[in-house]
């Protein structure tokens, strides 16, 4: 069964450091999405992709944060410069439509 | 702004109870609801999603309905097992200004199932 993937699994980064999470969407999907979890706390959504641009972005995905498709088949999320409080697992996510979200098994960054 | 409550919290049963969990919404103008279950550490696998014109949706033990007009949605696991074990989270999706489709996420009930 097709699934979403993504690396590195853990990912530990000084304060201020760029990172670069990547995940590889269900092949024939069309939206794609990051969400992040701090330990303990509420899944967040953080931006939703679709047809090569955002279609929606929270609070949460400010100027440090940015996501790109750079080839047909990779999804990434940046964070410029990393802050203590971005430790969390980020997980993305893909769909066909705007319908069930099939998630990947998230990405736990560490900032120290 | 959409708010989503997940009683209970935790939940602690023995092998083969039939269990109701509960997710409940603020604002009923909603796309759809998802329900997830998460293993520790792990991500989120899709279980139900419910269409806000539906009323309910059926997998295996698993059954969830949905109530928009109450802004209530039950997750119902029959013959609950051991490997049902994990943290089941409901997620909604609004219609609302503008068009916004983003989620709003309950906490999550914790199950533990034990033999």
């Amino acid at each position: 069964e097709p699934e979403v993937t993504q690396t590195p699994s853990h990912q530990v980064t000084q304060m201020g450091q760029e990172v670069i999470l990547r995940c590889v969407p269900i092949s024939n999907h069309l939206y794609f999405y990051w969400y992040r979890q701090i330990l303990g706390q509420k899944v967040e959504f953080l931006v939703s992709f679709y047809n090569n641009e955002i279609s929606e972005k929270s609070e949460i995905f400010d100027d440090q944060f940015s996501v790109e498709r750079p080839d047909g088949s990779n999804f990434t999320l940046k964070i410029r410069s990393t802050k203590l409080e971005d430790s969390a697992m980020y997980f993305c996510a893909s769909s066909e439509h705007t319908d069930t979200q099939y998630f990947g098994p998230g990405t736990r960054l560490t900032v120290l | 702004k959409q708010e989503v409550t997940q009683i209970p919290a935790a939940l602690s049963v023995p092998e083969g109870e039939n269990l109701v969990l509960n997710c409940s919404f603020t604002d009923s103008a909603i796309y759809n609801l998802q329900w997830f279950r998460q293993d520790p550490g792990k991500g989120l696998t899709s279980l139900l999603l419910i269409q806000s014109s539906q009323r309910e949706q059926t997998s295996g033990r698993l059954n969830a309905s949905l109530d928009k007009s109450s802004g209530r949605s039950t997750l119902y696991i029959a013959a609950s097992q051991p490997g049902d074990s994990a943290t089941y989270l409901c997620a909604v999706r609004p219609i609302g200004t503008g068009g916004s489709y983003i989620p709003t996420f309950g906490r999550g009930t914790s199950l533990i199932v034990h033999p």
